[in-house]
């Protein structure tokens, strides 16, 4: 399966302080997508990355691509009570589809 | 800003009846797809629809699913006979260009119940 897992699956931090996720996933890819969930609503497109790119920054997210360790990283510096919810990874699962990893649920403490 | 529209945002049936999920995509978007995710678990992709044909779907997308633009407007997602595992949030979805390539935009979602 190419579907990507995060890690942690749920992560509490203080507002200001960072947070860091983690994907890996299992076959080749050619780009990498991360998501936002809030409770109970749609997804919400973060930042692509594409295989040949190693890092990507949006704002105050910090995306990184290790293709040869099938991995990448969400990072969201001085978090706020708002960035509360759950993140996922997605890679490509043909030309028209995403496979979404599990999830990491972030809760940010004001 | 433009959205991605779903109706109804719930919809509750009994087991073996049929229904019909609708979704409005972004106008100019030229790729659908509707996503499935079933309570505490991870999204997962159904079908996808481009130039009036389903150019790919899941396993979990078999005969009991059907998806049809009826106009220029509307995506619908059809389950026909349903059953209780089909109880989950159905999001759908639509890009400018191929979805793993492009950024795909999602609608609020439909909560589907089957009783």
């Amino acid at each position: 399966s190419q579907q990507g897992e995060e890690d942690p699956q749920a992560l509490s931090i203080q507002e200001g302080e960072n947070a860091t996720m983690n994907c890996s996933y299992k076959t080749s890819i050619n780009n990498l997508q991360w998501y936002r969930q809030n409770s109970g609503r749609g997804l919400v497109h973060l930042i692509l990355i594409r295989s040949n790119e190693r890092e990507k920054h949006s704002g105050r997210l910090r995306v990184t691509l290790d293709t040869s360790k099938k991995s990448s990283s969400l990072l969201i510096t001085a978090s706020r009570a708002a960035d509360t919810a759950s993140y996922f990874c997605a890679t490509d699962g043909g030309a028209n589809n995403l496979f979404f990893g599990t999830g990491t649920r972030l809760t940010v403490i004001p | 800003e433009p959205e991605v529209t779903q109706t109804p945002s719930h919809q509750v049936t009994q087991m073996g009846q049929e229904v019909i999920l609708r979704c409005v995509p972004i106008s100019n978007h030229l790729y659908f797809y509707w996503y499935r995710q079933i309570l505490g678990q991870k999204v997962e992709f159904l079908v996808s629809f481009y130039n009036n044909e389903i150019s790919e779907k899941s396993e979990i997308f078999d005969d009991q699913f059907s998806v049809e633009r009826p106009d220029g407007s509307n995506f619908t997602l059809k389950i026909r006979s349903t059953k209780l595992e089909d109880s989950a949030m159905y999001f759908c979805a639509s890009s400018s260009g191929q979805g793993s390539y492009n950024e795909q935009f999602f609608g609020p979602g439909t909560r589907l119940t089957v009783l």
